[in-house]
């Protein structure tokens, strides 16, 4: 009964490659979120969708393309892989847009060698 | 640079103890959030304090917050080897559109 869930867990994948992580979220919440954490742990937004629609995008590069099909699911597909991109890629969601508690995703540990 | 700086960034202590950790922000904020996040693992929510709140409880967890100099500090009293997990505070900054915004987090070491 995970609240949010992820796949894969780990992705190694080689430079210059496409990939994507997928979402899900069985809460019934409005809204979700893609993190990323470096590895000094720092989390930086990077999407948020409320009800499938698009309401931030943090300077990301035009590589990674979030699509939800529905409130319940927040993918994210990566084009042309690049060595900076490895990290952790969190999923979340929260009730509300900037919810007081979000609920996170265990995590998706890209590897780009 | 980040909203939320969390100090100190490591913190080892023996079970029994209490461990302080703090938080400083830059801009005014609405609420601010600590979560907990053990190795390998999401985020897990664990106390929210408002702007206009100074401290908080929740069971071992106490929380407080003095937005005359931009701080809060997470208090966990009778630390437990399970504590050991990395502490990240969370701000909604006014400035951002409320969006959420973490500091780098202490990571706590509790020795059994």
């Amino acid at each position: 009964d995970t609240a949010v869930s992820q796949t894969p867990k780990y992705l190694v994948t080689q430079m210059g490659n496409d990939k994507s992580i997928k979402c899900e979220q069985n809460l019934g919440h409005d809204t979700m979120y893609w993190y990323k954490q470096d590895s000094k742990k720092f989390l930086k937004i990077m999407f948020s969708y409320n009800n499938k629609e698009l309401i931030i995008n943090e300077t990301v590069p035009n590589r990674f393309s979030p699509k939800s099909p529905d409130k319940a699911h927040l993918n994210l597909h990566i084009n042309s892989l690049e060595l900076g991109d490895s990290a952790v890629y969190f999923c979340a969601s929260s009730q509300e847009v900037w919810g007081l508690e979000q609920y996170f995703g265990p995590g998706t540990r890209l590897t780009v060698t | 640079s980040q909203q939320g700086e969390e100090d100190p960034q490591a913190l080892s202590i023996q079970e029994g103890e209490n461990a302080t950790m703090n938080c400083s922000y830059k801009t005014s904020i609405n609420n601010l959030q600590w979560y907990r996040q053990n190795s390998g693992r999401g985020l897990v929510h664990l106390i929210l304090i408002r702007s206009n709140e100074r401290e908080k409880h929740s069971g071992r967890l106490r929380v407080t917050l003095d937005t005359s100099k931009k701080s809060s500090s997470l208090l966990i009293t009778a630390s437990r080897a399970a504590d050991t997990a990395s502490y990240f505070c969370a701000t909604d900054a006014e400035n951002a559109g409320n969006m959420l915004t973490f500091g780098g987090g202490t990571r706590l070491m509790v020795k059994p």
